[in-house]
């Protein structure tokens, strides 16, 4: 098994420009969920989802769609990217009902000049 | 908003030391506590978690101490040997579904 795999692991962007980050999952985890990861804050929560068809927001969702139409993929979409989103990105999965352990992917590395 | 605050920052202890490290939380509805490891350039992976119900809970050279009245809980790593050089986040899940982190701390073991 894979586990929770990221696309791309590094990305240069322009203000302005929009892209989307992929995170495909093969352990038919129902939970899925990104963060951004700054220096000196932790992992800060951008959405999650439940199942396939529910998101929601999480602490830091300006700038950010998400959606999920099926149970392994959960693309995060920037719309006009901004230098203040320069960070890095995590993708998590997670059995839920009961089962609280998260799994991470590696990572996006996300520049914006 | 930071409903988890992880002490200290960095912390550098002699191989076969004891770190600690200590977090403290706000929101009493979270229902479950990870802490989670950390190698430079990859993501972070479940170290140890407790439920709110347990005092206190050991895997191998782990040990996870739970104060519910204090709203605190950490981590101390026995024998602490420099593979265990990471960054180590303590976390808090509400609904099952949200995780809230702290905000690390670097932890060098020295041989």
């Amino acid at each position: 098994n894979a586990g929770v795999t990221q696309t791309p692991k590094f990305q240069v962007l322009k203000t302005g420009q929009s892209m989307t980050l992929q995170c495909a999952q093969d352990m038919n985890h129902e939970y899925m969920s990104w963060y951004r990861q700054d220096p000196g804050m932790g992992l800060r929560l951008i959405h999650y989802s439940v199942g396939a068809g529910i998101t929601d927001q999480g602490e830091v969702p300006n700038g950010y769609n998400v959606s999920r139409s099926t149970t392994e993929d959960f693309p995060l979409r920037l719309l006009s990217a901004a230098p203040s989103q320069t960070s890095v990105y995590f993708c998590a999965s997670g059995e839920g009902q009961g089962n609280y352990g998260y799994t991470f992917g590696s990572g996006t590395r996300l520049t914006v000049v | 908003q930071q409903q988890v605050k992880q002490s200290p920052q960095s912390l550098i202890v002699q191989k076969g030391g004891i770190p600690i490290i200590n977090c403290a939380y706000e929101n009493t509805a979270f229902d479950y506590f990870p802490w989670y490891q950390q190698f430079p350039g990859k993501g972070p992976a479940l170290l140890i978690a407790i439920r709110p119900d347990v005092s206190e809970k050991k895997e191998g050279r782990f040990t996870i101490s739970f104060n519910k009245s204090a709203k605190q809980f950490s981590l101390h790593i026995m024998d602490s040997q420099p593979g265990d050089s990471a960054t180590y986040f303590c976390a808090a899940l509400f609904s099952g579904s949200r995780l809230t982190f702290g905000e690390g701390t670097q932890l060098t073991v020295n041989p």
